[in-house]
């Protein structure tokens, strides 16, 4: 099937603005995981979700980050009053399960750009 | 807290010739996952290798292999007979058990020539 995918592939918008970023991943998958890519860095970890729920949001940088799963599938990542430090890649994954054995397959990412 | 250090921003070698990529990490648990991710300019994340840590052999993926020294903290990615198709990023993760953050070092550029 389909590998995960994410859209926007790029967002640009200006500082204090709402933006969504969107992650559908494998169908099946029951882990799915967001991670913030700055340049010249390797990812970091933003938030983990087991079925719907949050189950890990201590990567989030503050309460301007926000993300939903609400069917177990489609996640949002939503990002309010965007900041021109929030300008990064969004790089979404999913795994089968959520041990650390389970591979996790990503996205292609959506590149933020906050002017 | 974990850490994982990638000292090579960038490396390059020839085609057909054999790269080893360095990796240093440290984490104060025992059980864990460490991992090679590859990110091309499309910048979807592949995963290239990964080793348990209870596990004393190096893994290997056909052309990839790693170099695996626990007390050391250390696991290098080797490349064999590369390939143009294996210039990319290259990121070292690792993951400990019941730990749903995977720490990435800040990677290293590969460049393959022919």
């Amino acid at each position: 099937g389909a590998g995960v995918s994410q859209t926007p592939s790029n967002k640009v918008t200006e500082k204090g603005k709402y933006v969504e970023l969107r992650c559908d991943p494998i169908s099946g998958h029951t882990a799915l995981y967001w991670y913030r890519q700055s340049l010249g860095q390797g990812p970091e970890f933003l938030i983990y979700f087991q079925g719907t729920g949050a189950a890990d949001d201590s990567g989030l940088p503050n309460d301007r980050f926000f993300a939903v799963r609400p069917e177990g599938s489609v996640s949002t990542l939503k990002i309010q009053r965007t900041e021109r430090g929030d300008s990064a890649v969004y790089l979404c994954a999913s795994s089968l399960m959520a041990g650390v054995a389970d591979t996790q397959y990503f996205g292609p990412g959506t590149r933020l750009t906050v002017l | 807290a974990q850490t994982v250090t990638q000292s090579q921003p960038e490396m390059s070698v020839q085609e057909a010739e054999t790269v080893t990529l360095s990796c240093t990490y440290d984490t104060s648990e025992n059980n864990y996952y460490l991992f090679w991710y590859k990110q091309p300019p499309s910048r979807q994340m592949i995963l290239v290798i990964r080793q348990e840590a209870y596990k004393q052999q190096n893994a290997t993926e056909n052309r990839f292999s790693v170099n695996f020294q626990k007390a050391a903290k250390s696991f290098s990615l080797k490349i064999s007979d590369s390939q143009l198709g294996d210039t990319a990023m290259y990121f070292c993760a690792s993951r400990e058990y019941n730990n749903n953050d995977m720490r990435f070092g800040a990677g290293t550029r590969l460049t393959v020539k022919p």
